[in-house]
């Protein structure tokens, strides 16, 4: 299986600032008859089910705030926040789907400092 | 609006069955597969498998072989996951959730509510 790291597991930052979250995947998540990740990103708030925010590694999903934005290829991702506001406050997962079975990162917590 | 809507929350004895349902609406439900996400108390999402809406055929991850049973009926556009024998360690909350892009493959565009699932 498809073992994805997520680090830190918890980040605290203040409001306006920048938060980055990073996804390592233990092989590679890069197709190379497309050429894209298959790597998703999703925020999910407490009492609520995930929300899709980035797809294929990088892609922003429509209606998502064009502060969150998503890089990397191959195996190491990242997702980054610009400028936080007190909404963004949830635990974020990234997701491959590379290959069977899909497995998710562990999650890591943000909070507002 | 395209949605899923899952059925409410259960309170189930151990060794008791339970049948979840997943209804689409806004869109015809054979045209985008159907993922199941198990999230226990506290903890992270873990996939389930998935089922192909056009053929009906399932798909389980390891651990979830046996006792867990996805099925559909088309003609009212809702998925379903049975889990027969409940134990204690599948108290959880349990999300369908829609490819986002029409066939089998890809990230997770649309999920439902979730259903909580308690084996006490």
């Amino acid at each position: 299986d498809t073992v994805l790291t997520q680090s830190p597991g918890s980040l605290a930052v203040s409001l306006g600032e920048r938060a980055t979250i990073n996804c390592k995947s233990s092989q590679s998540v890069l197709y190379s008859s497309d050429n894209k990740n298959y790597l998703a990103w999703y925020q999910q708030k407490p009492g609520q089910p995930p929300k899709l925010l980035v797809y294929w590694a990088s892609t922003r999903e429509s209606g998502v705030p064009d502060r969150f934005s998503g890089s990397g290829s191959g195996t190491d991702f990242t997702l980054t926040i610009t400028s936080l506001q007190a909404e963004d406050v949830a635990v974020y997962y990234c997701h491959q789907y590379y290959s069977t079975p899909d497995t998710f990162g562990q999650g890591t917590k943000l909070e507002i400092k | 609006q395209v949605q899923l809507v899952q059925s409410g929350s259960e309170l189930k004895k151990p060794g008791a069955s339970v049948k979840i349902s997943c209804k689409a609406s806004g869109y015809n439900l054979t045209v985008h597969a159907i993922n199941w996400v198990r999230q226990a108390p506290g903890q992270g999402l873990q996939w389930m498998g998935w089922i192909n809406t056009n053929t009906g055929i399932p798909m389980y991850a390891q651990g979830f072989t046996g006792r867990f049973v996805f099925s559909l009926d088309t003609s009212v556009n809702t998925a379903y996951v049975q889990i027969i024998g409940l134990k204690s360690d599948d108290s959880a909350i349990y999300y369908c959730a829609r490819t986002r892009s029409p066939g089998s493959w890809g990230s997770f565009g649309i999920w439902g509510q979730g259903t909580m699932i308690t084996v006490s």
